[in-house]
């Protein structure tokens, strides 16, 4: 069975300052990993997904994550927030056989000016 | 506007009564997904679908039943809402097979009295 943590359910960053969220998952084969984005009485967005290839994947608004498998880690970076980052974040885990979702519990992110 | 849209947006309920949540997808994706979200659980999955006439239970499933007698439409059903059922009910598709993106609605709100 899979499994998703997310360190930190708040996280509170200055205005131009790295954010970092933290995803670990278990599982007995590497999954597919993805981070979503919700903003307030909104559904989810794709941040970025890793399925394959290169560890480090790029999403958008300038997010970033790496796939680290002796770590069973998928964090979540930004070099520098922004006031629009302001959101909740989800780290998900997807099997490869049905593809069925694990969700982590979910990081809200508060942005300070 | 093509996309993946969810209806009602909010629906105040009582106990006992029968509740259809509706998601209707102009993609004619082959997976569709209903989640729930609650604070402190991220989302959870309640049922599945890889195609029309093809369904199956997800980790929450008790007391909620779908049907999909058409690939675009995607009915959830609580046959007897409870006040457990409180939730934030999201609906998603997904093209095809696992590690693809899952595009996620609006979600309804739901308040079960």
């Amino acid at each position: 069975a899979q499994s998703v943590t997310q360190l930190g359910s708040h996280v509170s960053v200055s205005e131009g300052a790295l954010v970092l969220l933290r995803c670990n998952y278990s599982s007995s084969v590497p999954p597919y990993l993805f981070w979503y984005v919700q903003y307030p009485n909104q559904g989810l967005q794709l941040l970025l997904k890793y399925t394959t290839g290169a560890t480090l994947v790029k999403g958008i608004n300038g997010f970033e994550a790496e796939f680290k498998k002796s770590e069973t880690s998928f964090h979540l970076t930004k070099p520098s927030a922004h006031m629009s980052d302001a959101a909740e974040y989800f780290c998900a885990v997807s099997d490869r056989g049905w593809g069925k979702f694990q969700f982590g519990a979910g990081t809200q992110v508060v942005v300070t000016p | 506007d093509a996309g993946i849209t969810q209806s009602p947006r909010y629906k105040i309920t009582e106990t006992g009564r029968q509740v259809t949540l509706m998601c209707h997808q102009t993609w004619s994706h082959s997976y569709m997904f209903w989640y729930r979200q609650d604070l402190g659980h991220g989302l959870r999955l309640i049922y599945y679908s890889a195609a029309a006439d093809i369904t199956d239970k997800g980790e929450v499933s008790d007391g909620y039943v779908v049907s999909r007698s058409k690939t675009e439409n995607f009915p959830l059903t609580l046959e007897s809402a409870t006040r457990s059922q409180t939730s934030v009910y999201f609906c998603a598709s997904r093209p095809g097979l696992a590690g693809e993106t899952q595009y996620f609605g609006p979600g309804t709100r739901l308040l079960v009295l």
